[in-house]
């Protein structure tokens, strides 16, 4: 079974640049979650999409960035425009259900780098 | 004050030690807890949940005490194959929002 794939793998941008990141979850997973780790800070949450519908969006910084799921099955992450704090390691993971028995997957991530 | 503490390390250890990571918790209504795994450069791994009565897998013991919100995570027979950063995840709420812990990290010597 494929796991969670996100893409592209790297990216840089100037400041003021558009990005958009993608992630696939692992099939037949409802839930996804994008996550953000800026260097030396915590793995942070953005938000959490139910199917295709956002769950949960507390995390999301501000209205630079934009989640659609749309048809419940891949998400992107856009951000516009790109500003220097928005360097840092987005992953994206899928669980199966929500509950603490169902583990969340996590993808490799995607280092976006703002220059 | 963070919703998750962690001791960032590293934590230099030879192999075969036995090593011992904490975490406090700050949300008393939390309520699932784990330990993920990350490599270098790598996606976090669930490592394992924590339950209230502790559990045990393999080396791996962890711990969990509400009353002092902290829960704990043992290493017995340290490996090379161990060195990595422990995160500590803590859920709370009905959607599996969780938090991390910044994470430690291990190194283990031969």
């Amino acid at each position: 079974e494929a796991g969670v794939t996100q893409f592209p793998s790297h990216s840089v941008i100037e400041k003021g640049q558009t990005v958009t990141l993608r992630c696939d979850p692992i099939s037949g997973h409802d839930n996804l979650y994008w996550y953000r780790r800026v260097m030396g800070k915590e793995i942070k949450f953005l938000l959490h999409f139910v199917k295709e519908s956002k769950q949960d969006e507390s995390g999301m910084p501000n209205n630079r960035f934009l989640a659609e799921r749309t048809g419940g099955t891949y998400s992107t992450l856009k951000v516009q425009p790109a500003e220097l704090e928005d360097s840092g390691v987005y992953f994206c993971a899928s669980s199966q259900d929500v509950g603490s028995a169902y583990e969340q997957y996590f993808g490799p991530g995607t280092r976006l780098t703002v220059t | 004050r963070k919703e998750v503490e962690q001791d960032p390390g590293p934590f230099n250890v030879p192999e075969g030690a036995t090593v011992a990571f904490n975490c406090t918790y700050s949300n008393s209504a939390s309520q699932s807890f784990f330990w993920y795994r990350q490599d270098c450069r790598k996606e976090p791994k669930l490592l394992m949940s924590v339950y209230s009565s502790g559990n045990e897998d393999g080396r791996f013991t962890a711990q969990l005490n509400r009353a002092s919100q902290y829960i704990s995570l043992l290493i017995r027979d340290s490996k090379l194959s161990d060195s990595a950063t422990y995160l500590c995840v803590v859920r709370s709420g009905g959607y599996q929002k969780v938090t991390f812990g910044i994470g430690t990290k291990l190194q283990v010597i031969p």
